[in-house]
Order: structure tokens, then sequence, then C-alpha cells
């Protein structure tokens, strides 16, 4: 049973557009999430993260949502530009249980210049 | 300051073979983890450990061997590769998972084909 889904495997957007990646989890027990951002042939690296306890987190063109009565959560990249494609992973952590990330299966961001 | 560190890049390796693959860090992190990457299939976690001579089994540990004798050090074993095993693997590291802000730090990876 997949806990971190991101239902669309690709996504293409205009440059300077806006991006919308969207996660969704299964256990009411996340109370921390995070992004990460995957070029080929290197290791993940993080991007923005947010707890429970907030419904929005912004980092520069960078803003993550939280829904908790949905258990969704989306990324939004404004403007996007062509840097910004990559596979992004959404991740989901009971911080309170010190349990391991869970990640979900990721997002191909294509940026179009 | 190297941060996540693997090696070997790239392997090649037959099936029944045995092989380690290294990960160490720099920044003092208590907790280190791998996942394997597969097409389609995200990160998924293999084996975790909290500390030294503490570890914990993931999502997919079959067929993997973890220990940590170190806090730097967190080399993973292959006991007889398989096909299956064919993968992109990726150690990370952090702080306590309960320590917030929390992020993980992964390394570059190590490409293994198994033949």
């Amino acid at each position: 049973d997949q806990q971190v889904k991101q239902n669309s495997p690709s996504l293409s957007v205009q440059e300077g557009r806006i991006s919308i990646l969207n996660c969704d989890y299964t256990n009411s027990m996340f109370d921390y999430f995070l992004w990460y951002k995957k070029y080929p042939a290197e290791g993940p690296t993080f991007l923005i993260s947010i707890s429970s306890i907030k419904d929005k987190n912004e980092d520069g063109r960078f803003t993550v949502f939280l829904n908790k009565s949905a258990k969704h959560l989306s990324l939004h990249i404004v403007p996007s530009q062509p840097g910004d494609s990559a596979v992004y992973f959404c991740a989901a952590s009971e911080v309170s249980g010190n349990t391991p990330l869970v990640f979900g299966k990721g997002t191909r961001l294509s940026v179009i210049a | 300051n190297a941060g996540v560190t693997q090696t070997p890049k790239f392997q090649v390796l037959k099936t029944g073979q045995s092989m380690t693959l290294q990960c160490a860090q720099d920044m003092n992190h208590e907790y280190m983890s791998w996942y394997r990457q597969d097409p389609g299939m995200g990160l998924r976690l293999i084996h975790y450990s909290v500390g030294a001579g503490i570890t914990d089994q993931g999502e997919v540990p079959n067929g993997y061997n973890v220990s940590r004798s170190t806090t730097e050090d967190f080399p993973l074993r292959l006991l007889s590769a398989a096909p299956s095993q064919t993968s992109v693997y990726f150690c990370a590291s952090s702080g306590l998972l309960a320590e917030l802000p929390y992020e993980q730090y992964f390394g570059p990876g190590t490409r293994l084909t198994v033949t």
C-alpha cells in the first residue's frame, strides 16, 4: 500500500509559467513533509519542507502548500525555469515516531524554453 | 566537507557474486539509510540506522545486509547478487529524525548491474 502518492509521472510547463506538482498521502500520522529534486546521475537534493502545524512555506520561487484535511500537498514553482527540469520527489515522515522518510514515485518536470 | 560519499560509482556483477557498497559521511550525522531507485518505483528504503550499532529494515531489505560500527560509515552488502538487484543505490544521512528542521543529504549514487 503506497503511503505517499504522486499520481502524475510527468509534467510539461512553459518557461515563465507556474509549475504545480501534487502529492497525496494516506497515513494521518505523517507530520512532516519534504520535497526533493533530482537531476540525472546525481543524488536527490533537498528543496523545501513543511511541518503539519503550517499550511504554507515559501522559499524564493518555491512554495509548498499543505491541506491536512485532504491529506494533500503541492509544490508551486513560479516562475518556472529550464534549470528546474528534473524529477521531484515528495516525502513524508512521522517525526514524533522517529520513523524514516517515505517517498513518492516522483514527477518528472520538463520546463520548455 | 565532503558530505555523503559513495563508492564505487558503477559496478557490474555476475549472478551469485557478493559485494559491498561503501557509504561514508563527515557531518557527524546519527541517521543513515540506503535506498534503491528503480524506474517508476521512486526511492525505496532498504535499511537504515539511527546510530552506531543500531540498524533496522526498511521496505525492501531482502538480499541485503548492513552494519554500523562507526558513526561515519554505513556499508551495504549484497550477499548473492541477483538480476532483480540491478538498480541505482543511494546512501543518505541526516541528524536524528525527531529533530526539526530535518533534511536528508544524499550521496551521488552507485549504479549496479547484475547479469
